[in-house]
């Protein structure tokens, strides 16, 4: 069964970076797309981009360009959120989705990582 | 402010019917597939509907979906306390180039 195991909570510093992973198993890692999903405390859920885990070409959705980074590491079907000069409005609970059909909006999901950012 | 329009909150009694919807336009729900995902505190979503109307594998067939022109709406019947969550539609979006969320809809079983 598709599984994406997502590395745990993180406690950062302003100004800090962090990266985030994402394991999948039970499928083939390079058919389908892995999206990133961000909810904020208190709000919904905001897309965040995706990426494509056959070519590793990212896309980054409005409000996610510059300070974060979707990268792969195909050998361990793996992947990952990099987001630096982090500021204390990052904090949320940060979702990796496996998007079961292309450009369907249909996901499986990580279990989340909560990220804090705070001094 | 969502691209998708849900309410804010919904309520009904155990074993009622109740429906949430969500609301579009032509460049997303008007032209693509809406999928809807059921969320509690703490924990990831989950799918509900994909397709407009298709249920994944263990979910009750107490959960429905539809679409019409460029709305769509999640339908429960004989509502359970533990439908008490937090339920979001999903769809991609041609002009955004993107997929965007409704602001989600806070259900209360009563």
């Amino acid at each position: 069964q598709v599984q994406l195991v997502q590395s745990g909570s993180e406690l950062k510093k302003p100004g800090a970076s962090v990266k985030v992973s994402c394991k999948a198993s039970g499928y083939t890692f390079t058919n389908y797309a892995m999206n990133w999903v961000r909810q904020a405390p208190g709000q919904g859920l905001e897309w965040m981009g995706w990426i494509n885990t056959n070519t590793g070409n990212p896309t980054y959705a409005r409000g996610f360009t510059g300070r974060f980074v979707f990268s792969l590491d195909t050998s361990v079907s793996t992947a990952y959120l990099q987001i630096s000069s982090l500021m204390a409005e990052d904090t949320a609970v940060y979702y990796c989705a496996r998007e079961r059909a292309p450009y369907s909006s249909s996901f499986d999901w990580g279990q989340g990582t909560l990220l804090t950012v705070s001094s | 402010q969502s691209v998708l329009t849900q309410p804010h909150s919904a309520s009904g009694t155990p074993g009622q019917r109740v429906t949430i919807s969500c609301s579009g336009s032509s460049s997303n729900i008007g032209s693509n597939t809406v999928n809807w995902y059921q969320k509690f505190p703490g924990t990831a979503p989950k799918l509900l509907i994909f397709g407009n109307n298709q249920r994944p594998s263990g979910v009750p067939d107490r959960f429905s979906g539809s679409k019409s022109g460029t709305s769509a709406s999640l339908a429960i019947t004989g509502l359970q306390s533990e439908d008490e969550a937090d339920y979001y539609c999903a769809v991609w979006d041609d002009s955004l180039s993107g997929v965007v969320f409704g602001g989600g809809t806070k259900l209360t079983v009563l």
